[in-house]
């Protein structure tokens, strides 16, 4: 069975200062991907950034990296120059894939609050 | 582009009855996936629609039920509503496994579902 494991249920970090969220999977499925949402307040849950499991390089998306560390399965979400804005849940997931069937499994999160 | 919408936004209802929750997706997306959050947790995977049949489920009894339609919005069924229930539902459109990427599921704001 897949399972994605975010063992930090907070973390407060100072205005522009970096963060790291931790993130480790565990699945014995050569092809998998893995996302990270962000989901404030309201509810919705926002697309940051994806790593396929047979990518080279490590995601980036503007101030958002992935460190993908593939034989230690972990996956982890790092924020550079942290905002006011940032201070939210994150969610790690990995896509799973069963004879065409999708799904995205989700660890318990991270809550990022961000200090001025 | 027009994003992922969902409605109603919140929804009480009492134990023992139905309620039907409405998805459309982001324009050009033929796959619906629904997701079940409960307060202080990641969102579980319900199932996944990919042009008008079910393409996956997790572990959801039979009283959790959808539909995709030919525009590829889609519902969401509850029979028999219990306490448990009281949760975010999410939907998330995307290309697909078959689409061979880009994988990103992109979430709707949600509906809160109260039971009582």
């Amino acid at each position: 069975a897949q399972k994605i494991t975010q063992t930090q249920p907070g973390m407060f970090v100072q205005e522009k200062e970096a963060v790291t969220l931790d993130c480790t999977y565990d699945t014995s499925d050569p092809s998998y991907g893995l996302f990270w949402y962000k989901q404030p307040s309201s509810g919705e849950m926002i697309f940051l950034i994806y790593q396929g499991s047979y990518d080279q390089q490590n995601a980036t998306e503007g101030r958002y990296s992935l460190n993908f560390q593939k034989a230690r399965k972990s996956a982890n979400l790092v924020i550079s120059a942290s905002q006011l804005g940032d201070s939210a849940m994150y969610f790690c997931a990995m896509r799973e894939l069963d004879f065409g069937n999708e799904k995205l499994t989700f660890g318990t999160g991270t809550r990022l609050t961000i200090i001025p | 582009e027009t994003g992922v919408t969902q409605s109603p936004t919140h929804l009480i209802k009492t134990r023992g009855q139905q309620v039907t929750l409405r998805c459309s997706s982001q324009s050009g997306h033929n796959t619906v996936s629904w997701y079940q959050q409960a307060l202080g947790q990641g969102p579980q995977f319900i199932f996944q629609y990919y042009r008008e049949e079910e393409n996956g489920r997790g572990n959801f009894p039979p009283r959790f039920s959808g539909l995709q339609f030919p525009n590829y919005s889609s519902e969401l069924n509850v029979n028999a509503l219990e306490l448990d229930d009281s949760a975010l539902y999410l939907c998330a459109s995307s290309l697909g496994a078959l689409a061979g990427g880009p994988y990103e599921q992109y979430f709707g704001p949600g509906t809160r579902l109260t039971v009582t």
